[in-house]
């Protein structure tokens, strides 16, 4: 069935450089959704795209949904350690991808 | 306070004793679903539900029962658990049923360990 492929699977970087994790689906979306989830914790909803090249910021956080609607991005400014987690996507056939996680190197 | 309880925490069972694990949401949503996490493979939906007495499968049904016979709550039924079934559960809830318009609110998580 139709799936969400999310890379990198595994990101490390020094507290301070830039993290980018990608969400791709081989059909167009409606609406893409993009969840946290804390070591420890349980996934928390972060934002849902739903126009073509549509861009939203929370603070440090960029999120992209790409003109055909079949792409997605999650961009992080000069990480922090609160950042650190792994984020997933969601599609709208309510299908997660498998997350990246992102650890942050003092 | 908005929120969706799961109980316990932490379970650990042996191979073939019954369990249930408890959800309950007090937001009125209309939508609730089970999912697994395990390592390297993400959260997997085992069961949802879109409305009362509505349930169907997800991707990893088999093994599992739920019912919704309120709104509020959609327990997960492991009628013989085996240790394939260790994992991390969570449930979820979202207002309004669909395909992925909602945002999902997530329990807190139950580990569960069967030996």
């Amino acid at each position: 069935g139709q799936q969400v492929m999310q890379i990198p699977q595994y990101q490390h970087v020094q507290e301070g450089e830039d993290f980018t994790t990608y969400c791709n689906s081989s059909t167009t979306l409606s609406n893409i959704q993009w969840y946290k989830q804390r070591p420890g914790g349980h996934p928390v909803f972060l934002i849902q795209l739903v126009k073509s090249g549509e861009v939203k910021k929370q603070k440090r956080l960029t999120f992209q949904f790409g003109e055909a609607k079949k792409n997605s991005s999650l961009h992080i400014t000069a990480t922090q350690t609160t950042d650190v987690g792994t984020y997933f996507c969601r599609d709208d056939k309510i299908i997660f991808g498998k997350g990246t996680r992102l650890h942050i190197l003092p | 306070e908005a929120q969706v309880t799961q109980n316990p925490r932490y379970l650990i069972t042996v191979t073939g004793k019954k369990l249930t694990v408890t959800c309950s949401q007090n937001m009125n949503h209309e939508y609730m679903s089970w999912y697994r996490q395990d390592p390297g493979l993400g959260l997997r939906q085992i069961y949802y539900s879109m409305n009362v007495e509505v349930t169907d499968k997800g991707d990893v049904p088999e093994g599992y029962k739920v019912s919704r016979k309120e709104k509020r709550n959609f327990p997960l039924i492991l009628e013989s658990p085996s240790p394939n079934q260790t994992s991390l559960y969570f449930c979820a809830s979202s207002l309004l049923s669909g395909h992925g318009n909602s945002p999902l609110h997530f329990g807190n998580g139950t580990r569960l360990t069967v030996t």
